[in-house]
């Protein structure tokens, strides 16, 4: 099933913060995150794992929350470059077997002068 | 380092034709990812590779998708006979290993049937 993120969009003044959530109905070993502009490929922002290990981003940080199956993304001090999809991957249990990245419904921002 | 590369960027085909996409991952990455990401929605797993072996195509529609990655580098992923609905953009990822490796995603194909 796919990941619930929140809010679907949201508009920022540059210089303004932003959090981006992420919710699951499943187990999680880890959660993705992804930015995605308009035409291009989604890129890597950071990945969190089960343990509070995290690798990614400077200027971006995150959390996980293993009980709550919930990751919350932070953006600080925001600027123009941020604007895009977001997009939350989580990596779990697939229906087939095995284990696989499940993809979130995607958070538009758009940061303004 | 080269990213991922795909081919062509852009396809406009109409229903019933047979369409195919081309994708070069990035050098020495084994596993190898198809997605399909319709407007406004995040990227679907179509099928994964571990080499040339396809670990799992559970969500790839065999009536009319193959895919193959032979010699374990390239890969084609095959739509016949195309239909409306399947329009969207196609996404080709690779890691180096299978897991919870990051992956990198190339540009995609966006495939338009009329």
């Amino acid at each position: 099933q796919q990941p619930v993120q929140s809010p679907q969009a949201v508009i920022l003044r540059e210089g303004e913060d932003a959090v981006i959530n992420c919710s699951s109905s499943k187990a999680l070993y880890s959660v993705h995150w992804y930015r995605q502009k308009h035409g291009e490929a989604p890129v890597f922002l950071m990945i969190l794992l089960k343990g509070g290990e995290q690798k990614g981003h400077e200027k971006i940080s995150a959390s996980f929350n293993e009980k709550k199956q919930q990751s919350s993304l932070y953006l600080t001090a925001s600027q123009l470059s941020y604007s895009g999809t977001y997009f939350c991957g989580t990596w779990g249990r697939a229906a087939g077997g095995g284990n696989k990245l499940t993809f979130g419904t995607g958070t538009q921002l758009k940061v303004e002068l | 380092e080269a990213g991922v590369v795909q081919s062509p960027r852009y396809k406009i085909i109409e229903k019933k034709q047979p369409v195919a996409f081309w994708c070069n991952p990035i050098s020495g990455h084994n596993t190898l990812y198809w997605y399909r990401q319709n407007l406004g929605q995040g990227p679907e797993l179509l099928i994964r590779y571990e080499n040339e072996e396809a670990v799992d195509d559970s969500q790839l529609p065999k009536d009319r998708f193959s895919a193959e990655r032979l010699k374990g580098v390239d890969s084609t992923l095959k739509i016949q006979p195309a239909e409306l609905g399947d329009s969207a953009v196609y996404l080709c990822a690779s890691s180096s290993r299978q897991g919870q490796e990051t992956q990198y995603f190339g540009p995609g194909t966006r495939l338009l049937v009329l």
